[in-house]
């Protein structure tokens, strides 16, 4: 059973510009969803997906956006990248509501 | 909505026991979750309660209070490998996502 990926694992940006980053869930499960950790806090809800639909969103302005593939995997777009969108992104995918896996993260870094 | 209060930081010795608290106020409750995640890496899932009590899964155990809306992550005979942040955590509903407590480091010296 493959585990949760993302891709890139690291990544330096330009303040103004775009980003998008990968995951791919883990296999079976059907929903995705997608958080920011800054540095020395806890895991930050951005969106959730949910068969290719979003399910919810957390407190994050609309540059943030997503889209969910029929095999599941998903992708985080940020437009007008800001300073402040340094950070570790993390994506969670799920069958249930009782656990999440986790991916690697990948870590954005915005000059 | 949902907040959830724990210790930012913890010591204790190699072989010791430690618990970290977690005190949570939610709109609605369905479940306390416990995940680790180690410096650089992804966090993991630790333990789920969603009814009173404790459980047990090797040496770490989470315990639930509803009434107190407060619960608890023990690590019996700790090791070193044992460093790294525990963060509980909530469902926003009664299904995923979740919202982070900001998480306790806890550090395991000899």
């Amino acid at each position: 059973e493959t585990g949760v990926t993302q891709s890139p694992t690291h990544l330096i940006k330009t303040r103004g510009q775009q980003v998008t980053l990968r995951c791919s869930s883990q296999s079976g499960h059907n929903t995705v969803s997608w958080y920011q950790q800054a540095l020395g806090q806890g895991p930050q809800f951005i969106f959730q997906y949910y068969r290719e639909e979003e399910n919810g969103r957390g407190n994050f302005p609309p540059r943030f956006s997503g889209l969910q593939f029929p095999n599941y995997s998903s992708e985080l777009n940020v437009n007008a990248l800001e300073l402040d969108d340094s950070a570790l992104y993390l994506c969670a995918s799920s069958r249930t509501s009782d656990e999440q896996y986790f991916g690697p993260g990948t870590r954005l870094t915005v000059t | 909505g949902q907040s959830l209060e724990q210790p930012s930081e913890v010591t204790a010795v190699e072989g010791a026991i430690v618990q970290i608290n977690c005190t949570y106020q939610t709109s609605g409750f369905y479940g306390l979750s416990w995940y680790q995640q180690h410096d650089g890496g992804a966090p993991t899932f630790l333990s789920y309660n969603a009814l009173d009590g404790l459980e047990e899964t090797g040496r770490f155990s989470s315990f639930l209070s509803r009434s107190d809306s407060y619960g608890y992550l023990l690590l019996q005979e700790l090791q070193m490998k044992d460093s790294a942040s525990y963060f509980c955590a909530v469902p926003n509903s009664g299904n995923t996502p979740l919202v982070f407590g900001k998480g306790t480091r806890l550090s395991v010296i000899a």
